[in-house]
């Protein structure tokens, strides 16, 4: 069955340190690959996705991510974090469906917290 | 300002009480979906909708109802919550055609069934 696996349930950062979330996905075919952000009592928020060519994925806020194939990995990364990006971030597989995406499938989620 | 808008943002409801949250997009999206995000779960889709009349089951469907009358308007409807429906609750849309892969979310609803 398809499956994103975030391994990381709660990650500790301090500010101007890099950052790696993981994401594992289990999918038959190429994936359509997201990272979402949501801010704590807020809605998610896009801030990047794949869906071919470049493996290597820019996004907004700094962020970047890089699909591994071999790896049936989509980690994120950011080279230095900053306060504003203590949030839970959630990682998600696309289902084409009539042309279209029809379903995500999600991680569990990554909680970030920044220390000052 | 396209968006996609969902009411009530937050609802206490009893057990067994009819409830509709309701959901709007301005961006005429033919796809829309609900789904509900719980601790430790992360976000699961209950139903979806490719357009009007046409709806779907998604992975966790039970003790929901969804119509499609209109292209702009999902309506979920819990016709008896019970407590495990306590959740925060997530309308989506997106389109066929460019940026059919992106879905625009609403800001969630917050529902507690006691």
């Amino acid at each position: 069955a398809q499956s994103v696996t975030q391994p990381d349930i709660h990650i500790t950062v301090s500010e101007g340190a890099s950052l790696e979330l993981r994401c594992n996905y289990s999918y038959g075919a190429t994936p359509y690959l997201f990272w979402y952000v949501q801010s704590p009592g807020q809605g998610l928020q896009l801030l990047l996705k794949y869906f071919s060519g470049d493996t290597l994925v820019q996004g907004i806020k700094g962020f970047e991510a890089e699909f591994k194939r071999s790896q049936s990995s989509f980690n994120l990364r950011k080279p230095s974090v900053h306060w504003s990006d203590a949030a839970e971030y959630f990682c998600a597989v696309g289902f084409l469906y009539g042309g279209a995406t029809n379903k995500l499938i999600f991680g569990t989620g990554t909680l970030l917290a920044v220390q000052p | 300002e396209a968006q996609v808008t969902q009411n009530p943002r937050y609802l206490i409801t009893v057990t067994g009480k009819k409830l509709t949250v309701t959901c709007s997009q301005n961006m005429n999206h033919e796809y829309m979906s609900w789904y509900r995000q719980d601790p430790g779960l992360g976000l699961r889709q209950i139903y979806y909708s490719m357009n009007v009349e046409v709806t779907d089951k998604g992975d966790v469907p039970e003790g929901y109802k969804v119509s499609r009358k209109e292209k702009r308007n999902f309506p979920l409807i819990l016709e008896s919550p019970s407590p495990n429906q306590t959740s925060l609750y997530f309308c989506a849309s997106n389109p066929l055609g460019a940026g059919a892969n992106v879905l625009t979310f609403g800001a969630g609803s917050r529902l507690t069934v006691l």
